[in-house]
């Protein structure tokens, strides 16, 4: 069983603020680690994905990794509005399907 | 590009009526995927194929749900018969797979689904 856990929230951060969302996940061979947002009643959209250990920065966002303790985190810097939306942890085990989490719902307050 | 196409956006239909669900994946992409979404169990694969072979169908529920891919640019998900509990909505997804590499998964726009 490959398990994907999120605190599903709600997160409930004041604009400019920096929203943290953590995931842990079970299967020790995991290998690609992703973040999709989606907004209520969309798609999931991918905004982040990181293969090795450590930090990937783009733009606002930072994606953190350590796969000893397996563990993954998203941070959002400067939080807008625009941001409140529910975020997804997916987990790829190296056979080109997702497991994902059941997501953590944040709400940025202006 | 005009991204995942999936049909109908919405399906109202009653307990024990055939249902039908269709996807268009990304133009060039070789490997489709087919999703499950609930309040209760969030996003969960269903199946996945990959140059239209089904890759791995662990997560399909039960024999009430069948998926083919006939051909590059077009699967169907099919249940028969519905019950209630298959209310959801799915969500088609695409992406290029070439060796070991993981490509971005395109999402459609889903199909909501009631079951009465």
């Amino acid at each position: 069983q490959k398990e994907v856990e999120q605190n599903s929230g709600p997160l409930s951060v004041p604009e400019g603020a920096i929203a943290s969302l953590n995931c842990t996940y079970s299967d020790r061979v995991s290998q690609s680690f992703f973040w999709y947002r989606q907004y209520s009643g969309k798609s999931p959209e991918l905004i982040m994905s990181i293969y090795s250990n450590g930090d990937k920065e783009d733009g606002r966002f930072t994606a953190q990794l350590n796969k000893a303790s397996q563990y993954v985190s998203l941070l959002i810097r400067d939080s807008q509005p625009s941001d409140s939306a529910t975020y997804l942890c997916a987990v790829e085990p190296g056979a080109n399907n997702l497991f994902f989490g059941t997501g953590t719902r944040l709400t940025v307050i202006p | 590009d005009a991204g995942v196409i999936q049909s109908p956006r919405h399906e109202v239909t009653e307990m024990g009526q055939e249902v039908t669900l269709r996807c268009k994946p990304i133009s060039g992409h070789n490997s489709l995927f087919w999703y499950r979404q609930t309040m209760m169990r969030g996003l969960e694969l269903l199946i996945y194929f990959n140059n239209n072979v089904p890759i791995d169908d662990s997560g399909m529920p039960e024999d009430r749900f069948s998926a083919k891919m006939p051909n590059a640019s077009f699967s169907t998900l099919k249940i028969q018969p519905s019950e209630p509990r298959d209310s959801a909505v799915y969500f088609c997804a695409s992406n290029l797979r070439e060796g070991h590499d993981t490509d971005t998964q395109y999402f459609g726009p889903g199909t909501r689904l009631t079951v009465l």
